[in-house]
């Protein structure tokens, strides 16, 4: 079956510019998480929804960071006024959100941008 | 702060080998361990989900055990192959947060 699919999967962009990131989760999953991972560093955790509201948001860096899912499929990451610091490889996954511990977060492939 | 550690951060090792690393994470409000494989230019795959002090579990040549108690977790790879070359990464999960909280992972080279 279809598993999480992320676009672009490569992004260059000059540093000020802004960029969109699009996550498609597998179909039927409630949840979608967004992670960050620079390099030599290990995921970290952005933000996450639950079909469309958005249920925790600590993790985004600054306020140039935005995430979206309005219709509790698709999301969108977006980053205004991109800094160098931002050059990372941005991952979705998604999830059933089944209550207890046993919850899978499927991944997709990430999209690596790098600013300029 | 959260913190999980991962060691060794790489490991290179021959076909036949058979190999296992280690995942420490804090061992106060635990909810439960994940472990996945990256491979290059492909998806962060699931490998298992972790929740019970004393849990072993397996998938073909692949198995990993936990302590809760001690913040611990050991992944072993019996005879790898040079398809387990890859990424392997933990992640933490505390209390009932949905936020996992990762190592930075052990990067396995096998050589055939």
């Amino acid at each position: 079956g279809a598993g999480v699919s992320q676009s672009p999967r490569y992004k260059v962009a000059k540093r000020g510019q802004d960029v969109a990131l699009r996550c498609d989760p597998i179909s039927g999953h409630v949840s979608l998480f967004w992670y960050q991972q620079a390099l030599g560093q290990g995921p970290e955790f952005l933000t996450y929804f639950q079909n469309e509201a958005q249920l925790d948001k600590s993790g985004l860096p600054s306020d140039r960071f935005f995430a979206e899912r309005p219709e509790g499929s698709v999301s969108t990451l977006k980053i205004q006024r991109t800094q160098q610091e931002d050059s990372a490889v941005y991952l979705c996954a998604s999830s059933l959100a089944l209550t207890g511990p046993i919850e899978t977060q499927y991944f997709g492939p990430g999209t690596r941008l790098l600013v300029l | 702060i959260l913190n999980v550690e991962q060691s060794p951060q790489s490991l290179h090792v021959q076909e036949g080998d058979s190999t296992n690393f280690t995942c420490s994470f804090p061992s106060s409000n635990f909810y439960a361990l994940h472990w996945y494989r990256w491979e290059t230019a492909k998806s962060p795959e699931a490998l298992f989900v972790m929740t019970l002090n004393g849990d072993e579990k397996k998938k073909g040549r692949i198995s990993a055990t936990l302590n809760t108690k001690e913040g611990y977790s050991y992944l072993y790879i019996k005879g790898s192959q040079p398809e387990d070359s890859a990424t392997y990464l933990c992640a933490f999960r505390a209390g009932n947060n949905r936020k996992l909280i990762w190592g930075l992972g052990t990067s396995l080279a096998v050589n055939p």
